[in-house]
Parts: structure tokens; C-alpha cells; sequence
């Protein structure tokens, strides 16, 4: 089955650098969703694109979205402390969602 | 609130004592799924219901069991635990494409 494959595996950054995540996929998709994970935590939805959207915005998340090279990006504006997880994109497939094995991003005071 | 609730949150137990992690939603979904996430390989679908008695295998089913006898209720039955099926369970009730996820439930089988 398909599998969404994000990259790189882990990011360290600074407070208020940005932070971009990519993942990659292999089939067709209707829609492509982000998800983050705090450690040991359940994962909580971030934002959905569809597959006839290109970018999208929420708050300091923008993401974006190249069904030509069945890929899509997470870009974390002025990131925080806070923001420190794992996350994930999530394909759909036929009655399920499909993720990748996630980015693990820290974010130091 | 609006919340899906899994019990217990951790438990160790041991080879073939059978045991159940229990899920509820509050939010009167229709689709509930369970998933395992382990180092490495990410989160693995174990099975999904659409409605109440409809259930089908996911990725990863083998070991398991599950029911959907109320809509709200998704219960995960291990019949005879072995330890290749330590991990962190999930489980996820869906709206509009959206999952809502329970806390996990951390499962040691010695």
C-alpha cells in the first residue's frame, strides 16, 4: 500500500527559525493531511489539502502541495519551544488514512 | 469535551494471557480504526470499522480481534498476547476525513 515517506527523518532548529518538512508519496490521493505527535502522545490533525488545492495556511503552518511529484510540504513559520513533536503526513486510501514513518523536529530555546 | 478514550493507558502482561484495551468516542462517529505504532515503521492500520458490525482488517491484523456492538465502542481484543505485539496502540474514531485520536495505550508483553 502506499506510504507517505517524510524527510528528513529529524530536524533541530532555534527558536524562531523556520522549519520545513517534506513528504513524499507514491499513488494517487484525494486529499494529503499533516499530524503531530508530542512524545507518547495520540496525534492530533494539523491541516488537510485537497488534491486540487495547492497551498494552504493555518495560523503559522503553510502547507503545500505538487501532485506532479506527489509530494507535499510543512513549513513551520517562527517556530517555538513548543512546537517540539513528531510529525506526520497521512495519505488516503481506500477506508483508511496511510502515514509515514514522521519527522522528528526539536526546537531549542 | 469531545474526546476518544482508551483504557489502559499502559499494561505489561505476559505471553497468552488475554487481555483487552477498550475504546470509546464521544463524538458519534461512525468510522473507528485501531492502530500500532512501533520505532522505524511508523503508525500500521490493525483494523477498521465503518459502522456498528462492520469491521474489516487493516495492515497489520493478525493477533487481534475486534467488535463494534454500539457506535460508540471499538474494544481491541488480544486473544493470546506474544511479544512481538508490544507496542503503542491507538485508537481513532473519523469525521470528514479527519482522525481524532485517543492517548495510546503503552502494551509490554513479557
Amino acid at each position: 500500500s502506499q506510504q507517505g515517506e517524510e524527510d528528513p527523518q529529524a530536524l533541530s532548529i532555534q527558536e524562531g527559525e523556520n522549519a520545513t518538512m517534506n513528504c513524499s508519496y507514491k499513488t494517487s490521493i484525494n486529499n494529503l493531511q499533516w499530524y503531530r505527535q508530542n512524545s507518547g502522545r495520540g496525534l492530533v490533525h494539523l491541516i488537510l489539502i485537497r488534491s486540487n488545492e495547492r497551498e494552504k495556511h493555518s495560523g503559522r503552518l503553510r502547507v503545500t502541495l505538487d501532485t506532479s511529484k506527489k509530494s507535499s510540504s510543512l513549513l513551520i513559520t517562527a517556530s517555538r519551544a513548543a512546537d517540539t513533536a513528531s510529525y506526520f503526513c497521512a495519505t488516503d486510501d481506500t477506508d483508511k488514512l496511510i502515514f509515514g514513518t514522521g519527522t522528528r523536529l526539536q526546537v531549542f530555546p | 469535551e469531545a474526546q476518544v478514550t482508551q483504557n489502559p493507558r499502559y499494561l505489561i502482561t505476559v505471553t497468552g494471557k488475554k487481555l483487552t484495551v477498550t475504546c470509546s468516542q464521544n463524538m458519534n462517529h461512525e468510522y473507528m480504526s485501531w492502530y500500532r505504532q512501533d520505532p522505524g515503521l511508523g503508525l500500521r492500520q490493525i483494523y477498521y470499522s465503518m459502522n456498528v458490525e462492520v469491521t474489516d482488517k487493516g495492515d497489520v491484523p493478525e493477533g487481534y480481534k475486534v467488535s463494534r456492538k454500539e457506535k460508540r465502542n471499538f474494544p481491541l481484543i488480544l486473544e493470546s498476547p506474544s511479544p512481538n505485539q508490544t507496542s503503542l496502540y491507538f485508537c481513532a474514531s473519523e469525521n470528514a476525513g479527519e482522525l481524532f485520536f485517543g492517548e495510546g495505550s503503552r502494551l509490554t508483553v513479557l
